[in-house]
């Protein structure tokens, strides 16, 4: 059973380009959250979502950053018109259900914006 | 919302010898309490975990407490080796959501 897969592993970006985060959960698990982190920091929560739905995206700035997580595929996380400030490493995790049940993280995907 | 809070930030500790991180939480609605190492370049692994129906569990050298009176839990590493050394970050899970700490670096010098 493959874990958590994330990719790419390293994104690098022109300011202005758009930067797309791919992360496919362990087999059997329906729900993704993902997270920011920069060097030397914690885990910041960006958005929870559900397979087509997203329940909760209060840690996501309202411009530029979007999420999905369609019915067959991937989460796709979606950074538009990408600024400096975007360098970060994006973590996602998936659970099988809500709450009380392990998490299980991915390797990250280290965004570089030049 | 919840508020984790953990302590220390930096920890270095001799081989061999044990490593304790303590974190307390505010929502006593809490129910869930995992432990995360990250290493370097790394994803954060789940490492141990408990449940709020639980005081204590024991896996190996690593062992994790809670006092939901007090709202604290702690990690526990014994015997610690060289491979220890990573950042481990406490987690507190309310309802569908995952609070974590600020993390501690752990240093164990050979």
């Amino acid at each position: 059973n493959a874990g958590v897969m994330q990719n790419p592993r390293h994104l690098v970006r022109r300011r202005g380009q758009e930067a797309r985060l791919r992360c496919s959960p362990m087999k059997g698990h329906s729900h993704v959250y993902w997270y920011r982190q920069l060097p030397e920091e914690g885990l910041k929560f960006m958005v929870y979502l559900q397979k087509e739905n997203i329940i909760d995206e209060s840690g996501m700035p309202k411009e530029r950053f979007s999420a999905e997580f369609p019915k067959e595929g991937p989460s796709i996380l979606r950074i538009q018109q990408v600024v400096r400030g975007d360098s970060a490493a994006y973590f996602c995790a998936s659970s099988q259900d809500v709450g009380n049940t392990e998490a299980f993280f991915g390797q990250g995907t280290r965004l570089t914006v030049v | 919302g919840e508020n984790v809070e953990q302590h220390p930030s930096t920890l270095s500790v001799q081989e061999g010898d044990s490593a304790v991180i303590k974190c307390t939480y505010s929502d006593s609605a809490s129910n869930y309490f995992p432990w995360y190492k990250q290493e370097l370049g790394k994803g954060p692994q789940l490492i141990i975990d408990i449940r709020s129906n639980v005081g204590e569990k024991k896996d190996q050298r690593i062992a994790v407490t809670l006092n939901k009176t007090a709202k604290h839990f702690s990690l526990h590493i014994t015997e610690t080796q060289p491979e220890d050394s990573a950042v481990y970050f406490c987690a507190a899970v309310t309802g569908n959501q995952f609070y974590f700490g600020t993390g501690t670096s752990l240093t164990v010098i050979p």
